[in-house]
């Protein structure tokens, strides 16, 4: 059974980097693709950016600039970076194994924005 | 970016109703990627449907997908207590991935 857990700060300032981490078990991280989606109030579900289990990125257009994801497969884990961060990027961070669609979410973790 | 319009925004609708939500897309979804979530409080979302039409794993027969091209319908045929949520869809043919804004399936 594939499992995911997001861990990170709750909260981070403005202008800081944001990282979290997803701890992947079940299965190896080196077989899928991996992604992050946020949830906040005011836009709904956003798609972030995956990783493929080669380590190829894709982003967001609209965070490409200020967004990295990585993999650590020794750790079978996977990591988000957002630099530069505002009070909009407040939301729920959830990592998702990728098939296209997202089939095993993580419980998410809330991310505050503020000083 | 491909955007995704859902509606109705809410459904009131009672135990035992049929639920019909739909899902259109501003340009043509390729190959019918399309993909519909549940999503309860405090929940992280669930996939129900995937490829328009095609049921995850573990999920009822109450629940079906249908559409192409631009129109997609979730159809719930009979709601059980559990299925009040709200409904995601998202399409995958296209990057960036997208999502509609959702529909509340509330009791009425």
């Amino acid at each position: 059974q594939v499992q995911l857990q997001e861990s990170g700060p709750g909260l981070v300032k403005p202008s800081e980097t944001l990282s979290l981490a997803c701890t992947v078990s079940g299965v190896s991280i080196s077989d899928y693709h991996w992604t992050w989606i946020r949830q906040s109030p005011g836009k709904g579900l956003e798609w972030i950016g995956y990783i493929s289990y080669s380590g190829s990125t894709n982003y967001n257009p609209s965070l490409k600039n200020r967004v990295a994801i990585s993999v650590d497969t020794s750790k079978n884990q996977f990591s988000l970076k957002l630099r530069s961060v505002t009070a909009a990027d407040t939301a729920v961070y959830y990592c998702a194994r990728a098939r296209g669609f997202f089939d095993n979410w993580g419980q998410g973790t809330l991310v505050t924005v503020s000083s | 970016d491909i955007v995704l319009t859902q509606s109705p925004g809410t459904l009131s609708l009672s135990p035992g109703e049929g639920a019909t939500l739909s899902c259109r897309a501003s340009q043509s979804v390729s190959s019918s990627y399309l993909a519909w979530y549940q999503q309860k409080p405090g929940q992280a979302p669930r996939l129900l449907i995937s490829g328009a039409s095609s049921r995850a794993t573990g999920i009822p027969d109450r629940f079906s997908g249908s559409g192409s091209g631009t129109d997609f319908t979730l159809t719930i045929s009979r709601l059980e207590p559990e299925d009040f949520a709200v409904y995601y869809c998202q399409q995958y043919g296209t990057s960036p991935r997208t999502f509609g804004q959702g529909t509340k399936v509330e009791i009425k």
